[in-house]
């Protein structure tokens, strides 16, 4: 079935440091690609996407490339802020029809705390 | 533009009773999926509605049964609460499942479920 692994966490960071957050999937076909974030006590908000290989999802300073070849969809952003801090969730959502179509496989999550 | 609403937001029941989460998806969209979210974990699909019938299940016994109604709300209900049905249960929207696959989904805020 599809997977999706990220990089253990949490990470901590000092402001205007570099992220990187790894995040690699097992899927078959071609899947949509997520990050989601989680602020305390909140629900999960979209924070970018790709639809194919090779696509740049981007929002906020944050980015991530599908990579089919590594089937990875690493986090990024090249100057963190305090209130960056949250959950960090990569996900994938099955493209072609069968029993994963329509649902969103999430990996375990990624604490980032960002001090000032 | 209301997003996704969730009611109640916090919720405590005792083992063996039974609960009832409600869902309002976010305006124009017609699919809602239900996840459940235990302390530290990732998101688990529990399933997905479209056109008032249950198109998607995860891997969750059928004490967990859901409805969806004519205007697009939707309720989540648990039977024989266990312990460890203590977790977020977060409700997502799309404008169709299709859409949802391939964009994502909007999430709501939460209920969260204490049993004791």
């Amino acid at each position: 079935g599809n997977s999706v692994t990220q990089m253990e966490g949490p990470v901590t960071l000092s402001e205007e440091a570099f992220l990187t957050i790894n995040c690699t999937y097992t899927a078959t076909g071609y899947p949509s690609l997520f990050w989601y974030v989680q602020y305390p006590g909140e629900g999960l908000q979209l924070l970018l996407k790709a639809t194919k290989a090779d696509d740049k999802g981007s929002n906020k300073g944050f980015e991530a490339t599908y990579r089919k070849e590594t089937t990875s969809f690493h986090l990024e952003k090249g100057s963190v802020q305090v209130s960056d801090s949250a959950v960090y969730f990569c996900a994938l959502s099955a493209n072609a029809g069968g029993t994963s179509y329509g649902k969103l496989t999430f990996g375990q999550g990624t604490i980032l705390t960002v001090h000032p | 533009d209301a997003g996704v609403t969730q009611s109640p937001t916090h919720l405590i029941k005792t083992r063996g009773q039974q609960v009832t989460l409600r869902c309002s998806p976010k305006s124009g969209h017609d699919t809602v999926s239900w996840y459940q979210q235990a302390l530290g974990q990732g998101p688990q699909f529990i399933f997905q509605y479209y056109e008032e019938e249950e198109r998607q299940r995860g891997n969750f016994p059928d004490r967990f049964s859901g409805h969806q109604f004519p205007n697009y709300s939707s309720e989540l209900n648990v039977n024989a609460l266990l312990l460890g049905d203590s977790a977020l249960y977060l409700c997502a929207s799309s404008l169709s499942p299709a859409e949802g696959t391939r964009y994502g989904y909007t999430f709501g805020s939460g209920t969260r479920l204490t049993v004791v």
